[in-house]
């Protein structure tokens, strides 16, 4: 079946440093892949997204490019501060592997913690 | 504001004893879901409604109860908790297939 898999964390960065949390996914059709994350003692927000293979997703400097031949949808962002520490997950959502449900899978959860 | 509102924000509640959580969505999203998250495990699907009547189960459904009886609420019933069912509990809903989730702050549950 469909799955998602993350690095493990925690990742633990200094302030401008820059981040990489892998992403890898298996997925029986042509899924749209997410990033969401979660802030302490909050819900998921998403973080952003693609849709098709080669689109690049944005926002908040975090970046993510799907990537079709490696199955990957790694997230990047040139230069941490500590406001982005939270948890990470990348997701994928794919009708056919899902029977059109329409079904978001998750990965485990990256933990990101930026030092000063 | 759009938003997914679940309640109660904290429960502690005795092994047996059943419990409600509610969930209430003001967009008009005819797709809900409930899912648990646990450490190391990710978000795990426990229910879903693709619209109102419509409800089935995801991957962890055993334990719990849903229904769907208007379009904006989403009710998670435990009718008997065990300790296993201690997690963080998120309900969530989007618009079209393959559109984002939007979630709610998260229901933490604790069964002694």
């Amino acid at each position: 079946g469909d799955s998602v898999t993350q690095m493990e964390g925690p990742v633990t960065l200094s302030e401008e440093a820059f981040l990489t949390i892998n992403c890898t996914y298996t997925a029986t059709g042509y899924p749209s892949l997410f990033w969401y994350v979660q802030y302490p003692g909050e819900g998921l927000q998403l973080l952003l997204k693609a849709t098709k293979a080669d689109d690049k997703g944005s926002n908040k400097g975090f970046e993510a490019t799907y990537r079709k031949e490696t199955t990957s949808f790694h997230l990047e962002k040139g230069s941490v501060q500590v406001s982005d520490s939270a948890v990470y997950f990348c997701a994928l959502s794919d009708p056919r592997g899902s029977g059109n449900t329409g079904k978001l899978i998750f990965g485990q959860g990256t933990t990101l913690q930026v030092k000063p | 504001e759009a938003q997914v509102t679940q309640n109660p924000r904290y429960l502690i509640t005795v092994t047996g004893k059943k419990l409600t959580v509610t969930c209430s969505q003001n967009m008009n999203h005819e797709y809900m879901s409930w899912y648990r998250q646990d450490p190391g495990l990710g978000l795990r699907q426990i229910y879903y409604s693709m619209n109102v009547e419509v409800t089935d189960k995801g991957d962890v459904p055993e334990g719990y109860k849903v229904s769907r009886k208007e379009k904006r609420n989403f009710p998670l019933i435990l009718e008997s908790p065990s300790p296993n069912q201690t997690s963080l509990y998120f309900c969530a809903s989007r618009d079209r297939n393959n559109s984002p989730l939007h979630f709610g702050n998260g229901t933490r549950l604790t069964v002694t």
